[in-house]
């Protein structure tokens, strides 16, 4: 089955403490992209890849960082996280860089930093 | 840059029909996506309108005015698992990495 599965699904932590939420996708997707999801905002991205070793910043990368080691991984790292990046995280893929194609997310990731 | 507006809610009888409408305003244009998302879980792709008019999906039509810069979802035969958000989302003119911009949803209610 086609799927983007992201881990954890719920996460509650401290200020400070590093956290990293992996995503893997099995349809051998090119584009990989990490969004959060706020009440009132929308759905916005933070960082987006187009190929292994390729990645950069989306519209809210402050805090936050990525790899793309191996196509189907793409990890969001939080080093330090505070209490502003409480959020449901989005990790979705597509087939190539043309923005014409749709994407397919993940369940999501609720992260709580207290 | 992008600006997308939709409604915050709505609210519908089951059985009936409805219209959730997107306007955008964007510095280049190449087709606009729907998607629908339950609380609590992922988007799921409903539909992509690059030229202008209707296109119908079953109970679930999309409808684009590029020169309007307008778009609706029209959701027929309301069923209560039609429940959901609604996301518009924009994709700039093709070329290059392109970044889909999306709305803030509509929620949509649907009542016996």
């Amino acid at each position: 089955e086609a799927q983007v599965t992201q881990n954890p699904r719920y996460l509650i932590t401290v200020t400070g403490k590093k956290l990293t939420v992996t995503c893997s996708q099995n349809m051998n997707h090119e584009y990989m992209s990490w969004y959060r999801q706020d009440p009132g905002l929308g759905l916005r991205q933070i960082y987006y890849s187009m190929n292994v070793e390729v990645t950069d910043k989306g519209d809210v990368p402050e805090g936050y960082k990525v790899s793309r080691k191996e196509k189907r991984n793409f990890p969001l790292i939080l080093e330090s996280p505070s209490p502003n990046q409480t959020s449901l995280y989005f990790c979705a893929s597509r087939e190539g860089h043309e923005g014409n194609q749709p994407q397919h997310f993940g369940d999501g990731t609720r992260l709580s930093i207290l | 840059g992008q600006n997308i507006d939709q409604p915050t809610e709505m609210t519908a009888t089951e059985g009936a029909i409805v219209q959730i409408n997107c306007t955008y305003q964007t510095s280049g244009f190449n087709g606009l996506f729907w998607y629908q998302q339950h609380a609590g879980e992922a988007p799921t792709f409903l539909s992509y309108n690059v030229l202008d008019g209707l296109e119908e999906k079953g109970r679930f039509s999309s409808f684009l005015s590029r020169s309007k810069g307008y778009s609706y979802l029209l959701l027929k035969e309301l069923q209560m698992k039609d429940s959901a958000s609604y996301l518009c989302a924009v994709s700039p003119r093709s070329g290059g990495y392109q970044k889909v911009t999306f709305g803030t949803g509509t929620k949509l209610q649907v009542i016996p």
